[in-house]
């Protein structure tokens, strides 16, 4: 079975610029969760999507943002690029039941902005 | 106070040692919890669920106090390949902010 899949690998960017990271969970999950995580830290909640909805957000501004489509894969935008975005993106997915499951995370995009 | 501490180490350990790691939470209405291993510039992976009662895994066995809140990993007969950072994850239920919480985990290296 697939696990999850993130595009690109790699990204560069400059300040100003806006960047598109893309998710795919494992097959039969309905729920994808974003998280950043910048050089030294831990992981920070980005974006949490279920059915096709955004159900919570974490403490970043809305020049994050993203959606999830009907196959249930994810995008996340990031506008105005600040040289603080640099950081590897994780995207997770699992089947949707956030009380008890478990959430599987992608390989990541690094993310990085001169 | 964070809501989930985890001593940053470096845990430097000769390989066949026993070594445990002790991870704090806030939140007394966390509900679930999980021990992921992460290596350098590599995503989490799920190394095991933490349930009440403790379980074990092989080398590895966890443990929940939740009247202290806080959980543990125990990991046996240390082997090199174990050398990562353990991120202990707490979760309210919330499946976001609330939700699933990171430690920041702990650095364990494994020496020949």
């Amino acid at each position: 079975e697939a696990g999850v899949t993130q595009s690109p690998t790699h990204l560069i960017k400059t300040r100003g610029q806006q960047a598109t990271l893309r998710c795919s969970p494992i097959s039969g999950h309905t729920s994808v969760y974003w998280y950043q995580q910048a050089l030294g830290l831990g992981l920070q909640f980005l974006l949490w999507y279920d059915e096709g909805e955004e159900r919570n957000r974490g403490n970043f501004p809305p020049r994050f943002s993203g959606r999830q489509f009907p196959n249930y894969s994810s995008e996340l935008n990031v506008n105005a690029l600040e040289l603080e975005d640099s950081a590897l993106y994780l995207c997770a997915s699992s089947s949707g039941q956030p009380r008890t499951d478990t959430q599987y995370f992608g390989p990541g995009t690094r993310l990085t902005v001169l | 106070r964070k809501e989930v501490e985890q001593d940053p180490g470096p845990f430097n350990v000769p390989e066949g040692a026993t070594v445990a790691f002790n991870c704090t939470y806030s939140n007394s209405a966390s509900q679930s919890f999980f021990w992921y291993r992460q290596d350098c510039r590599k995503e989490p992976k799920l190394l095991m669920s933490v349930y009440s009662s403790g379980n074990e895994d092989g080398r590895f066995t966890a443990q929940l106090n939740r009247a202290s809140q806080y959980i543990s990993l125990l990991i046996r007969d240390s082997k090199l390949s174990d050398s990562a950072t353990y991120l202990c994850v707490v979760n309210t239920g919330g499946g976001g902010a609330d939700g699933l919480t990171f430690g920041k985990g702990t650095h364990l290296i494994i020496q020949p």
